[in-house]
């Protein structure tokens, strides 16, 4: 069975620190998304890695995938309030369908 | 394109009542796929269909639920009997898959939020 741990579980920072949320597997993961979710509605998706090392930014939010495509990070740089919400990410090994992780939830504080 | 929608946002259903929800995807999608979310936790894989063939279903999909796409456009989820550990988020996502190669991105629906009661 393939599991994603992501971590921290929660996370409260004030505005315009940076921070760091990790996914692990110990499963190789043919790509990896990363979403995120507000309170009553569904995932959106931020990103998809898919090449082993791969490094992708969006404004802010700097996504990795490890080089054994085991796992992955998400950084975002000068957190604003409207960053607050669950971050999921999920991976497809190949199964045809997404593997998540529990989420961290990332409060920002103005 | 307005994205993946779902009908109806929210239910409230006594125990022992069935339910159905609907889901129409990203027009031009050909893969749709069912998650259950409970609170805490990440959404979990229920089935998926490719066009209107459904090719996988997961053990949480009990015989009490049945889900079907008829015409590879819009899909039902139906819950029947529903109990109280039925309660949660069922959210819809779709894709576009035409190859092995492709990526796997899927776009999800807003969710259907069962409450039983």
């Amino acid at each position: 069975t393939q599991l994603l741990e992501q971590s921290p579980q929660f996370l409260s920072i004030q505005e315009g620190e940076n921070l760091t949320v990790y996914c692990n597997s110990s499963s190789v993961f043919s790509s990896l998304q990363w979403y995120r979710q507000e309170p009553g509605e569904g995932p959106v998706l931020l990103v998809t890695v898919v090449t082993g090392g791969e490094v992708k930014k969006l404004k802010r939010l700097t996504f990795q995938f490890g080089d054994a495509r085991k796992d992955s990070s998400l950084h975002i740089t000068a957190a604003q309030p409207g960053d607050t919400g669950l971050y999921l990410c999920a991976g497809e090994g190949g199964s045809e369908k997404l593997v998540f992780g529990k989420g961290t939830k990332l409060t920002v504080n103005p | 394109d307005t994205g993946v929608s779902q009908d109806p946002r929210h239910k409230i259903t006594k125990r022992g009542q069935n339910v159905t929800f609907r889901c129409d995807p990203i027009s031009e999608h050909n893969r749709l796929y069912w998650y259950r979310q409970t609170l805490g936790q990440g959404p979990e894989f229920l089935t998926y269909f490719q066009n209107e063939a459904q090719l996988e279903k997961s053990r949480l999909l009990s015989d009490r639920f049945s889900a079907e796409r008829p015409k590879g456009s819009f899909s039902t989820l139906e819950i029947q009997r529903t109990e109280q550990g039925d309660s949660a988020m069922y959210l819809c996502a779709s894709s576009w898959v035409w190859d092995r190669r492709s990526s796997y991105e899927q776009y999800f629906g807003p969710g259907t939020r069962l409450t039983v009661t």
